[in-house]
């Protein structure tokens, strides 16, 4: 029972345009998301993060949205960079404690 | 401020072998996860570890453990290992635990069971 699902594996945009990564949760009791970014023989780093009281969130060209009546939330990146090529695996947590990650999207961004 | 470190790097064993896997926290960070990531299959969680304590534990089987010890460092021990065991091992810490807080990976152990 996979309770975080990223159901793209992949994506590929050019430079300077809109990427959109999404993920989508069953568990009612996550109430804290969260993107982490991992590049290649590198553990991952965090990116950007939501509490469930909030629906939106930014931090420069990275903005989170969650949905919560869809149990879903989406991280744009804009304008998207090639330096931005990496795996995104979106995380979420709960009074449990422990997060629990999607299996990951691997960006490509084209120059 | 180090950051996380994971050692060894990389490990060849062979079936049947028993492996352990360091990690070293960033400093004062007292919750110390473990996760396994092989291709497709994303980041699953193995367990967490917090004072001395493991706090959290994920869907592996017995012959995954670990501990932390009173400096907040953490091993994983793989015993009777398996073809399947081959992955990233992946060492994350933070201040309080995962609960809405961001954690700090290591860059992993690259485990190949041969």
């Amino acid at each position: 029972d996979q309770q975080v699902k990223q159901n793209s594996p992949s994506l590929s945009v050019q430079e300077g345009r809109i990427s959109i990564l999404n993920c989508d949760y069953t568990n009612s009791m996550f109430d804290y998301f969260l993107w982490y970014k991992k590049y290649p023989a590198e553990g991952p780093t965090f990116l950007i993060s939501i509490s469930s009281i909030k629906d939106k969130n930014e931090d420069g060209r990275f903005t989170v949205f969650l949905n919560k009546s869809a149990k879903h939330l989406s991280l744009h990146i804009v304008p998207s960079q090639p330096g931005d090529s990496a795996v995104y695996f979106c995380a979420a947590s709960g009074r449990a404690g422990k997060s629990t990650f999607g299996d990951g999207t691997t960006l490509t961004v084209k120059p | 401020k180090a950051g996380v470190t994971q050692t060894p790097r990389y490990l060849i064993k062979t079936r049947g072998q028993q492996v352990t896997l360091s990690c070293s926290p960033i400093s004062g960070h007292r919750s110390v996860s473990w996760y396994q990531q092989t291709p497709g299959q994303g980041l699953q969680f193995l367990f967490e570890y917090f004072s001395e304590t493991q706090r959290n534990k994920g869907n592996f089987p017995g012959r995954f453990s670990g501990r932390q010890f009173s400096n907040s460092r953490s091993e994983m021990n793989v015993s009777t290992l398996e073809l399947g065991d081959s992955a990233l091992y992946l060492c994350a810490s933070s201040l309080e635990g995962l609960m809405n807080t961001e954690a700090f990976f290591g860059q992993g152990t690259r485990l190949t069971v041969v």
